[in-house]
């Protein structure tokens, strides 16, 4: 089945380390992004890459660092450097900038 | 003020009813427009696309476009418990910038 797989899908972190979440997508989508949503809010971006070995920041970027190494894979790392990092995580891909966002089923990560 | 505004609920319907779902929207270069049904601790669920404005029926729902109001709504027929969910609205415009998101209306279909 063609889809988008987050992992974990919990995770916690003890303040002061860097986490990374996962993202692959078998959809041969060409564009990847992930967003943060916090409880009652909507998402927010974190970064985006359009294609491969490229990405942009989002609206929130700061404390947060992605790679582009393969079409399929778009891992997140959460750093210490990010001041409230519990939340919960969404990938999401498509084709192009033109077409509509597939999502992943999130990563839920909390601070301990 | 917010790019995309959504009314956050939550909105309590009985079974049966039809539900509107609502969303606007400031920036006129707005092409693309989605909808998504979230579920507590998933991710969201592609449910609508549609580009520019007028009407697109899949089965019970019906996604509305209004450019020249900058309105969009989604309407769900004979509601059920199971379209519970938050129901978030998504837009893009003609350049392809990235989606931006509504905050999301939660519904509740009480049996």
């Amino acid at each position: 089945d063609g889809g988008i797989t987050q992992s974990p899908k919990y995770l916690f972190r003890k303040e002061g380390q860097n986490v990374t979440l996962s993202c692959e997508q078998n959809l041969n989508h060409d564009a990847m992004y992930w967003y943060r949503q916090d409880p009652g809010q909507g998402l927010r971006l974190i970064y985006y890459s359009q294609i491969v070995n490229d990405f942009q920041k989002g609206d929130i970027a700061e404390g947060y660092s992605v790679s582009r190494e393969k079409k399929e894979s778009f891992p997140l790392t959460v750093t210490s450097a990010q001041k409230n990092p519990t939340a919960f995580y969404l990938c999401a891909s498509s084709f192009g900038r033109y077409t509509e966002a597939f999502f992943g089923q999130g990563t839920r990560l909390t601070v301990v | 003020q917010k790019e995309v505004e959504q009314d956050p609920g939550p909105l309590s319907v009985p079974e049966g009813a039809i539900v509107s779902l609502n969303c606007t929207y400031s920036n006129s270069a707005f092409q693309y427009f989605m909808w998504y049904r979230q579920y507590s601790r998933k991710g969201p669920e592609l449910l609508m696309y549609t580009y520019s404005s007028g009407n697109k029926e899949d089965g019970r729902f019906t996604a509305q476009v209004d450019k020249s109001s900058k309105y969009i709504s989604l309407f769900i027929r004979d509601s059920q418990p199971s379209d519970s969910a938050t129901y978030l609205c998504a837009m893009r415009d003609n350049a392809g910038n990235m989606l931006t998101f509504g905050g999301g209306t939660r519904l509740m279909v009480k049996p």
